[in-house]
């Protein structure tokens, strides 16, 4: 199993610039989850989906941030206009929503940094 | 809103010594699950505890999920190079609707001397 695919792994750009990450989850997966990490606040959930169809996005910061999954093998998440406090490491996870002990399992993440 | 508690923040210990962290919160949750994250990469799961009381093992690692439903903790026993990293935990409130979000703990960073 090829686990969670996360690209970029790295991303620098300039203030204002729009920035698209991406994500596969595992196969069979129909829960995938968005989340950003940082020193100072953690691990925090921005997004949550479902079948595709968004449940919680009450942690997306503002409209600046929107996420997608058109289909049950892709999402993305986009930042437009992208502004230094974005910077951070966001984490792609996917699950399996039938089985209540299914783990999450993480991508290895896109280190983003605005300057 | 839900939060975890996670202490220590950090731990500097010799090669060899056993460790122990814990998570606490004000709300019940009915899973805990114990993560840990390596340089560079997503968080990874080592164990799952899914009902009060629960005390599970995994090589060296030894989590209990408490009575109270309200906290949890993980021990390392003769710690080793290898357990270097941040570990978290994370409870979840699971609904018949089936998986729901996770709440983590802002982690515990754990440095092995050898």
């Amino acid at each position: 199993d090829a686990g969670v695919i996360q690209s970029p792994r790295h991303e620098v750009t300039e203030m204002g610039q729009e920035v698209t990450l991406r994500c596969k989850p595992i196969s069979g997966h129909n829960s995938l989850f968005w989340y950003r990490q940082t020193m100072m606040r953690g691990l925090e959930l921005l997004i949550y989906f479902n079948n595709n169809v968004p449940i919680d996005d009450s942690g997306m910061p503002e409209d600046r941030f929107s996420a997608k999954m058109p289909n049950a093998s892709f999402s993305t998440l986009k930042i437009q206009p992208s502004e230094p406090r974005d910077s951070a490491v966001y984490f792609c996870a996917s699950s399996l929503m039938a089985d209540l002990k299914s783990p999450l399992h993480f991508g290895n993440g896109t280190r983003l940094t605005v300057t | 809103g839900q939060q975890l508690n996670q202490s220590p923040q950090s731990m500097f210990i010799q090669e060899g010594e056993d460790v122990s962290m814990n998570c606490t919160s004000s709300s019940i949750f009915n899973t805990w699950l114990w993560y840990k994250q390596d340089p560079g990469e997503g968080p990874v799961l080592l164990i799952a505890l899914y009902k009060a009381g629960e005390l599970t093992s995994n090589g060296r690692l030894t989590a209990q999920f408490g009575i109270t439903r309200k906290d949890s903790f993980l021990n390392i026993s003769a710690s080793i190079p290898s357990d270097v990293g941040i570990y978290f935990c994370a409870g979840q409130l699971t609904s018949q609707g089936g998986s729901e979000k996770l709440v983590f703990g802002k982690g515990t960073k754990l440095t092995v001397n050898p």
